[in-house]
C-alpha cells in the first residue's frame, strides 16, 4: 500500500515561494507518476503537475509558468515549488500517485493533504 | 480544453436509497480515462471507478459506473452512512488531468 505524507510551511507571504515535500513509502518510486493537486473553495480540485522517477515533468498549462516539481529518488521524496504566490493559491495541497503500468490516468493513492495559506 | 460538468449540485437522499450522479463532458471522451472519486469531510478523495465502469481495488460493489462519449453516470445502490459525501468525476487527456466541480450527496 502506497503511503504519502506532505510536509512544509502552512503560511507563505504573498509574492514568495510555496515549497512542499511529499515523502513516499510502501512503493517503488519507479512504478508511479507523482502528482501535486490542490483544493480550494473557489476552484475545487486542480491538478498542478507530476514528475516521474527520471525527473520528467508535466504541468497544468494554467500554472506552468510558476511551477517546478522535482524528485529525489534517494530519499523517496518529491517536491513542489510554486513561485509568486497570491491569495488565490491558498488551498489544501495533496500529493498523489498514478500507477504507470496499465495506465488509466487516475490518482490511486493520496496523502492526507496540508493546508497552505498565503497571507502577509 | 475539455470541461466537466456534474449534476445535480446537491442530492438529498435517505440511507438505503439509490443515488444517480451525472458527469457531462464538453467534448466526447475516450471512456478509458474517466474516473470517479468519493471525498468525505476532512479526507482526501478516494478512487472508486476508473475506465468509466471498472471498480477500483477495495471499492464496494454498490458503486457502479456507466457511460460513453460525453455522458457518464455513477450509481450508488443502497446508500450507506459513509456514502454521504462529495463525488468528483475526473478525466485524463492531452497530458492534463481535469476534475468536475463535484456533487454533494447529503442526508435528507
Amino acid at each position: 500500500q502506497v503511503q504519502l505524507q506532505e510536509s512544509g510551511p502552512g503560511l507563505v507571504k504573498p509574492s514568495e515561494i510555496l515549497s512542499l515535500t511529499c515523502t513516499v513509502s510502501g512503493a517503488s518510486i519507479r512504478s508511479y507518476y507523482w502528482s501535486w493537486i490542490r483544493q480550494s473553495p473557489g476552484k475545487g480540485l486542480e491538478w498542478i503537475g507530476y514528475v516521474d522517477y527520471t525527473g520528467t515533468t508535466n504541468y497544468n498549462p494554467s500554472l506552468e509558468s510558476r511551477v517546478t516539481i522535482s524528485i529525489d529518488t534517494s530519499k523517496n521524496q518529491f517536491s513542489l515549488n510554486l513561485r509568486s504566490v497570491g491569495a488565490t493559491d491558498t488551498a489544501i495541497y495533496y500529493c498523489a500517485s498514478s500507477y504507470r503500468n496499465n495506465w488509466h490516468g487516475t490518482f490511486d493513492f493520496w496523502g492526507q493533504g496540508t493546508l497552505v495559506a498565503v497571507s502577509s | 480544453e475539455i470541461v466537466l460538468t456534474q449534476s445535480p449540485g446537491t442530492l438529498s437522499l435517505s440511507p438505503g436509497e439509490t443515488a444517480t450522479l451525472s458527469c457531462r463532458a464538453s467534448e466526447s471522451l475516450p471512456s478509458n480515462y474517466l474516473a470517479w472519486y468519493r471525498q468525505k469531510p476532512g479526507h482526501p478523495p478516494r478512487l472508486l471507478i476508473f475506465g468509466a465502469s471498472a471498480r477500483a481495488t477495495g471499492s464496494p460493489d454498490r458503486f457502479s459506473g456507466d457511460g460513453s462519449g460525453t455522458d457518464f453516470t455513477l450509481t450508488i445502490s443502497g446508500l450507506e452512512p459513509e456514502d454521504f459525501a462529495v463525488y468528483y468525476c475526473q478525466y485524463y487527456g492531452s497530458s492534463v488531468f481535469t476534475f468536475g466541480p463535484g456533487t454533494t450527496v447529503d442526508i435528507k
